[in-house]
């Protein structure tokens, strides 16, 4: 069974539409994030959700707004979708507590990457 | 923040062959982690080996081991008998004890000659 699954597998679209990639794990994680890897393939962390609310935001266009119904799905949603948007786009989910407080060593688990390109 | 640094972008090895691929970090922390992704040209991003920087012990996954140097902050990664398979773009990254966040390196790409 696929741990973390994304959708669509590739998404082609014209400039100015809007798309929305969704994320789901089954994992039982309770942080999921979204990385933009560029054509020069440099992973950027975009968003990080803790059990639904928004713990990292980087420097990202408000264009971008992810949207995380509950602990196992993130969702990203793009609007005016611009050409220096193509790049895939990775969600991703570890687990970063316990129920006795501590850290576990948890790697990042990807899903599979949507390349978008937009046109 | 925390950097990662792979100073190799391209590497290429003879099948069967050992390689290494370096990458070091800049951190003020103790604990953290430390991980090898494999991205082929498939783009899956596999996990391919960790290290707690507690831990003296180079992790070691079949094939696959580490150099781990905490006082030089370095974590490198060796390849031993590659296999064409092995061809791929290399990340490491690094976690630390507490937060959320992950720090990747430019990566290496790596190139298997039959």
């Amino acid at each position: 069974d696929t741990a973390v699954s994304q959708t669509p597998k590739y998404l082609v679209t014209q400039m100015g539409n809007d798309k929305s990639i969704k994320c789901e794990q089954n994992l039982g994680h309770d942080t999921m994030y979204w990385y933009k890897q560029d054509s020069k393939k440099f992973l950027k962390i975009m968003f990080s959700y803790n059990n639904k609310e928004l713990i990292i935001n980087e420097t990202v266009p408000n264009r971008f707004s992810p949207k995380s119904p509950d602990k196992a799905h993130l969702n990203l949603h793009i609007n005016s979708l611009e050409l220096g948007d193509s790049a895939v786009y990775f969600c991703a989910s570890s687990q970063e507590g316990g129920e006795t407080g501590g850290y576990y060593n948890s790697p990042l688990h990807f899903g599979n990457g949507t390349r978008l390109t937009v046109t | 923040a925390q950097t990662v640094t792979q100073s190799q972008p391209e590497m290429s090895v003879q099948e069967a062959e050992t390689v290494t691929l370096s990458c070091t970090y800049d951190t003020s922390e103790s604990d953290y982690y430390l991980f090898w992704y494999k991205q082929p040209p498939s783009r899956q991003m596999i996990l391919v080996i960790r290290q707690e920087a507690y831990k003296q012990q180079n992790a070691t996954e079949n094939r696959f081991s580490v150099n781990f140097q905490k006082a030089a902050k370095s974590f490198s990664l060796k390849i031993s008998d590659s296999q064409l398979g092995d061809a791929a773009m290399y990340f490491c990254a690094y976690r630390g004890y507490t937060g959320n966040q992950f720090y990747f390196g430019t990566g290496t790409s790596l190139t298997v000659i039959p």
